[in-house]
């Protein structure tokens, strides 16, 4: 079956605007995570959603990060007021079951997110 | 906390010649641990991982990698460099629920023919 998917793949917009990024994991996983990676910088840890609820959202800068995923398969990475230092390539993962035991993660290719 | 040092953010072989990424660990608990390659404009993917069974772990495309407790290493090897191995390597930890990764800054490996 297809991969995790992400659109767009890339994304250009000026610095105080709105942006949705979108994600679709792969079909029956339960669990989803976002990563943000910078450049020269590994994945760094944003939200973890198990089901349609955010299980972890601690990794999430500030308030102007927001995700949802209202029923429990696509999810969405909102940015309100971009700022430059947002620029990144925004990582989407999922995996079969979260929780109390360990499941692989499937990243998607990510999508590049460039503030000007 | 968790978190993975990688030393050296470049290395470069020759093909045919021994590969080996360093990945340091810090725990609290006893960790998960993993090797992803990142091609270019692709995502992630599993090399292998580490989960608490074998300490020596053999990965895909001829990767393996040794978990070491004394030493808090889980350091990345492959015995021949290939040209297609050329790519960017990411060793990440978690803990046992799998729910947060932590990654390291990653090791970029160029393979000169």
């Amino acid at each position: 079956g297809a991969g995790v998917s992400q659109t767009p793949s890339n994304k250009v917009t000026e610095k105080g605007k709105y942006v949705e990024l979108r994600c679709d994991p792969i079909s029956g996983h339960t669990a989803l995570y976002w990563y943000r990676q910078s450049l020269g910088q590994g994945p760094e840890f944003l939200i973890y959603f198990q089901g349609t609820g955010a299980a972890d959202d601690s990794g999430l800068p500030n308030d102007r990060f927001f995700a949802v995923r209202p029923e429990g398969s696509v999810s969405t990475l909102k940015i309100q007021r971009t700022e430059r230092g947002d620029s990144a390539v925004y990582l989407c993962a999922s995996s079969s079951r979260g929780g109390r035991s360990y499941n692989e993660q499937f990243f998607g290719p990510g999508t590049r997110l460039t503030v000007l | 906390a968790q978190s993975v040092t990688q030393l050296g953010s470049h290395v470069s072989v020759s093909e045919g010649a021994l590969v080996l990424l360093r990945c340091n660990y810090s725990s609290s608990v006893p960790p998960y641990l993993f090797w992803y390659v990142q091609y270019p404009n692709q995502g992630l993917q599993l090399l292998l991982k580490y989960t608490s069974a074998a300490t020596l772990v053999k990965g895909i495309n001829g990767f393996e990698a040794e978990f070491k407790k004394s030493e808090t290493s889980f350091h990345l090897t492959k015995p021949s460099a290939h040209m297609s191995d050329a790519a960017e390597y990411f060793c990440a930890v978690s803990d046992s629920t799998g729910n947060q990764f932590y990654f390291g800054t990653g090791t970029s490996l160029t393979v000169i023919p």
